[in-house]
């Protein structure tokens, strides 16, 4: 199984609050991505990271930031959180250069906001 | 964005092979075709990718359409671990972001 882990696994939080939830590898991969998944659907790519300090945003990406200051560590902040940001979210890292290459998933955060 | 059309869900029996198909008539010259499964309360994972040729691997085999509107994951012998969500998905660009269908819950019967 490839090296990622994600903290914490659940949280509950209220409305208004600020949350951050971090993805750590031990592959020492160029890429991570960041996903959220809603209930009966698929995921959707919320920011990603091709290098330390390099981010860009994905197709979800209000009410989110990124940072990445090493490349072992991305972290998704949620400066705000309301209730549509109820969701799994999930990390996911690649190695390899530009193209199709095979992306690794972490197990997941389950983050409630009330 | 990129898009993705599979059905909701799909039965099989143990020990027969599964066609599961996707739709991607919106797909662009440069994007590849992955497939993805999920198992309850885990991440994602690899299952196979593909550009123009079909493709085979240990876990399946990846059937594309000659105009690539459409693609078909074959299971060669279904099991009961292949209980999944499956997932067709269009990856795009250098950095090769994933966009996701909404899934096809493959149900199998022992």
């Amino acid at each position: 199984d490839a090296g990622i882990t994600q903290s914490p696994r659940h949280k509950v939080t209220e409305t208004g609050t600020p949350v951050t939830l971090r993805c750590h590898q031990t592959e020492n991969h160029r890429y991570m991505y960041w996903y959220r998944q809603d209930p009966g659907h698929g995921l959707r790519l919320i920011h990603y990271s091709y290098g330390v300090k390099d981010t860009d945003k994905g197709e979800v990406s209000d009410g989110y930031s990124v940072s990445r200051s090493k490349t072992e560590d991305f972290l998704l902040t949620l400066e705000s959180a309301t209730s549509s940001q109820t969701s799994v979210y999930f990390c996911a890292i690649r190695g390899g250069g530009q193209g199709p290459y095979e992306q690794y998933f972490g197990p997941g955060t389950r983050l409630t906001v009330t | 964005d990129a898009k993705t059309t599979q059905p909701n869900s799909m039965e099989s029996n143990e020990e027969e092979p599964v066609h599961l198909p996707c739709n991607h008539s919106t797909i662009s010259g440069t994007d590849y075709i992955h497939w993805y499964r999920q198992l309850p309360s885990q991440g994602p994972e690899y299952v196979i990718h593909g550009l123009t040729s079909n493709v085979n691997n240990r876990m399946a085999s990846l059937a594309i359409a000659e105009d690539r509107k459409s693609s078909t994951l074959i299971l060669h012998r279904a099991t009961l671990r292949d209980a999944a969500v499956y997932y067709c998905i269009l990856s795009r660009g250098n950095f090769n972001k994933f966009y996701f269908g909404s899934g096809t819950k493959l149900n199998v019967k022992p």
